[in-house]
C-alpha cells in the first residue's frame, strides 16, 4: 500500500474555490479510482480510469473532475459546483479494470470546505 | 447498476466470540467479492476475497462464504480479538462498459471488547 500516495492528508478551503487532490501509485496499476467516503455511506465511486487519456463517470460524479495524463497519477478537481464537498476522499488502483482485481487504497485526503 | 446491502451496520462482541457481517448483492452478473478492514483513521485494506466459482474460502482466522442462487455472501471471523475493532465493507463487482467496478456496502463498526 506505501505504492499509492494521496497529498495533502488535510485540505481547508473556502466555498467556491475549486480545490485538487492529488494522487499517485508506483505500482504501474492500469486502473485508478476515486471514492467519496462519508459516515454510514460507504464508499461511493466519484470517477474511474482504466487507461491513460481515458476515464469514466462514477455514481457521483457531478461537481468533480478528473484527468488522467499519465499512468502514474489521477488527480480530482472539487468544483465550486459541488454542493456537500465536505468528506474523505479515497483514491484506489488495481493492476487493471477487468474482473476480480485487488483494490490497493491510498491514505487518503479529509477535506474541509467552510 | 449493481446494489449491494450490508448488515448489520454495528456489531460488539466480546473477545473470543464469533462475529459474522452479512451482504446481498443485486446483479447475478458480479464475479468477484472482496472484503476490505479500515481501522479508525487508515487505509481499507483487502481482508479476504472469493470468486463466483466458488463456495467458500478461509484464511486463519476469517472464512467468506458464497451463495450465488441466494446472492449473499458473509463473512465470518471467529475468536474475535480487540485489533479485530475496525469497520468492515464488502464489495461485488459487476460489468460496467466492458470493465468489472466494485460497488461497496456501507459498512459495519465491528467492536470487540476485551
Amino acid at each position: 500500500d506505501g505504492g499509492i500516495t494521496q497529498s495533502p492528508k488535510y485540505l481547508f478551503r473556502k466555498e467556491g474555490q475549486n480545490v485538487t487532490l492529488s494522487c499517485e501509485q508506483n505500482l504501474n496499476h492500469d486502473a485508478m479510482y476515486w471514492y467519496r467516503q462519508d459516515p454510514g455511506q460507504g464508499l461511493r465511486l466519484i470517477y474511474y480510469s482504466q487507461i491513460v487519456n481515458d476515464f469514466q463517470k462514477g455514481d457521483i460524479a457531478e461537481g468533480y473532475s478528473v484527468s488522467r495524463e499519465k499512468k502514474e497519477s489521477f488527480p480530482l478537481t472539487v468544483t465550486s459546483a459541488q454542493k456537500n464537498p465536505t468528506a474523505f476522499y479515497l483514491c484506489a488502483s488495481s493492476i487493471d479494470g477487468t474482473g476480480g482485481k485487488k483494490q490497493y487504497f491510498g491514505p487518503g485526503t479529509r477535506l474541509t470546505v467552510t | 447498476g449493481e446494489n449491494v446491502e450490508q448488515h448489520p451496520s454495528t456489531l460488539s462482541v466480546q473477545e473470543g466470540d464469533s462475529a459474522v457481517i452479512k451482504c446481498t448483492y443485486s446483479d447475478s452478473a458480479s464475479n468477484y467479492f472482496p472484503w476490505y478492514k479500515q481501522e479508525l483513521g487508515k487505509r481499507p485494506q483487502l481482508i479476504i476475497d472469493i470468486r463466483s466459482n466458488v463456495g467458500e474460502k478461509k484464511d486463519q482466522r476469517i472464512a467468506v462464504t458464497l451463495n450465488k442462487t441466494a446472492k449473499h455472501f458473509s463473512l465470518h471471523i471467529t475468536e474475535t480479538q480487540p485489533e479485530d475493532s475496525a469497520v468492515y465493507f464488502c464489495a461485488a463487482s459487476s460489468a460496467s462498459g466492458g470493465s468489472y467496478i466494485p460497488t461497496f456496502g456501507r459498512g459495519t463498526s465491528l467492536i470487540v471488547h476485551p
